[in-house]
């Protein structure tokens, strides 16, 4: 079956710890996005990728990076920068950046202990 | 800066009532409009969606009712069932000029009593 995965499911991370959240997608999908989802806030864009090699910056990158050396691959690393990084983080992906169907991850919860 | 707004946080409706949600946005660039359906855990799941050349789709028992010149959109879930319960997200992109960006609404708890 075609789809995204996303590793892992729950993730904790100590203060000052940098961790990388993977997603992993056999859709053959050209372009990526990473979200945020917090209560009441519904989801924020944190990165999204339009082709191999090539990614920009969302809504709210800082204390965020990637990386999209292969097609079907997005991982995001949220760095000690991040003052809030406690939240729900979504990856999904679109045939092309002008398409308009997205296929999310089932998501992985990040929680800094 | 929040482009489209979304409203009741939280809804409670009866097995078989109707649930309504409803979702504005300022940006008029934005072309497309689809609604998303979240379960604990997991990832939205595209529910359905309206281009803004139709005031109306419907598909089974969720219709969208879309008002371009207010700027309006809403979810309609005809017979609601306790299986419906769950998040419910609209969301909104523009065209090929600024690429396929969705914009999220802030998110509906629905529950259904049975």
């Amino acid at each position: 079956d075609g789809g995204i995965t996303q590793s892992p499911k729950y993730l904790f991370r100590k203060e000052g710890q940098n961790v990388t959240l993977s997603c992993e997608q056999n859709l053959n999908h050209d372009a990526m996005y990473w979200y945020r989802q917090d209560p009441g806030q519904g989801l924020r864009l944190i990165y999204y990728s339009q082709i191999v090699n090539d990614f920009q910056k969302g809504d709210i990158a800082e204390g965020y990076s990637v990386s999209r050396e292969k097609k079907e691959s997005f991982p995001l690393t949220v760095t000690s920068a991040q003052k809030n990084p406690t939240a729900f983080y979504l990856c999904a992906s679109s045939i092309n950046w002008e398409a308009y169907g997205y296929t999310f991850g089932s998501g992985t919860r990040l929680t800094v202990v | 800066q929040q482009q489209v707004k979304q409203s009741p946080q939280s809804l409670i409706v009866q097995k078989g009532g109707i649930s309504i949600i409803n979702c504005a946005y300022e940006n008029t660039a934005f072309d497309y409009f689809p609604w998303y359906q979240q379960f604990p855990g997991k990832g939205p799941a595209l529910l359905i969606a309206i281009r803004p050349d139709v005031s109306e789709k419907k598909e089974g028992r969720f219709t969208i009712s879309f008002n371009k010149s207010a700027k309006q959109f809403s979810l309609h879930i005809m017979d609601s069932q306790p299986g419906d319960s769950a998040t419910y997200f609209c969301a909104a992109m523009e065209g090929e000029t600024s690429g396929s960006r969705l914009t999220f609404g802030e998110g509906t708890q629905l529950t259904v009593n049975p």
